[in-house]
């Protein structure tokens, strides 16, 4: 089955830093790549999606990198802010269409002023 | 509705007692996901429906679990004879197939049993 390590359980950052967290995969390789942010009590919201042929995407001050070599993926949060203090999961699907998505156990972030 | 509205989103129960939990999906997304997440754990995967296709049960932990979905919307997962390890918040999302967009989560439904 699918193995899927997100670095660190915790990362602390000051204000206006860069936030990079890594998602490492094992097994097979995936049609796409998807990352998500959770607040306490809530459920996931959808972030960025990347497939297996991209190796970048940016969604305003995210980044998200696919290197398909080193089955790795890389989060970026650019110019970051206490509000973007929250636990980003990445999720990993096998196909062409929606099936169902292996989560990693997500990297807490906080974002200090 | 303009998000996945689930329900309750508390529930108390007493062990060997079953529960209902309701998960009313996004209009017109035709894929529908159950996963349950445990403190400190992953989301787990518990159920995949698609369409008018047979449901993906391979995640489901026991044969205590079900799950239906009525009309291609509404879905209620059900655990009977609960047990305390089933302690968990059960989320439910939903998804237009082949979508590039993601799932669309619900805030989920905590369950506890005691």
């Amino acid at each position: 089955s699918q193995k899927i390590e997100q670095n660190s359980e915790a990362l602390n950052i000051q204000e206006g830093k860069t936030a990079t967290l890594t998602c490492n995969y094992t097994n097979y390789s995936p049609a796409y790549l998807q990352w998500y942010r959770q607040d306490p009590g809530r459920g996931p919201v959808f972030l960025l999606l990347i497939r297996e042929n991209e190796k970048e995407k940016r969604k305003e001050r995210l980044k998200v990198t696919f290197d398909t070599t080193l089955k790795q993926s890389l989060f970026h949060i650019t110019a970051s802010q206490p509000a973007d203090s929250a636990t980003y999961l990445c999720a990993l699907d096998r196909g062409s269409t929606l099936g169902r998505l292996y989560f990693g156990r997500g990297t807490q972030l906080t974002v200090w002023p | 509705g303009a998000g996945v509205s689930q329900s309750p989103s508390n529930k108390v129960t007493e062990k060997g007692k079953d529960v209902e939990l309701r998960c009313d999906p996004i209009s017109g997304h035709t894929a529908l996901y159950w996963y349950r997440q445990s403190l400190g754990q992953g989301l787990e995967f518990l159920i995949y429906f698609q369409g008018n296709s047979a449901p993906d049960k391979s995640g489901l932990p026991s044969d205590r679990f079900s799950a239906e979905r009525t009309g291609g919307s509404v879905s209620t997962l059900t655990i009977q004879r609960t047990q305390q390890e089933d302690s968990a918040v059960y989320l439910c999302a939903s998804s237009l197939a082949g979508s590039n967009y993601g799932y669309t989560f619900g805030s989920g439904t905590r369950l506890t049993v005691v």
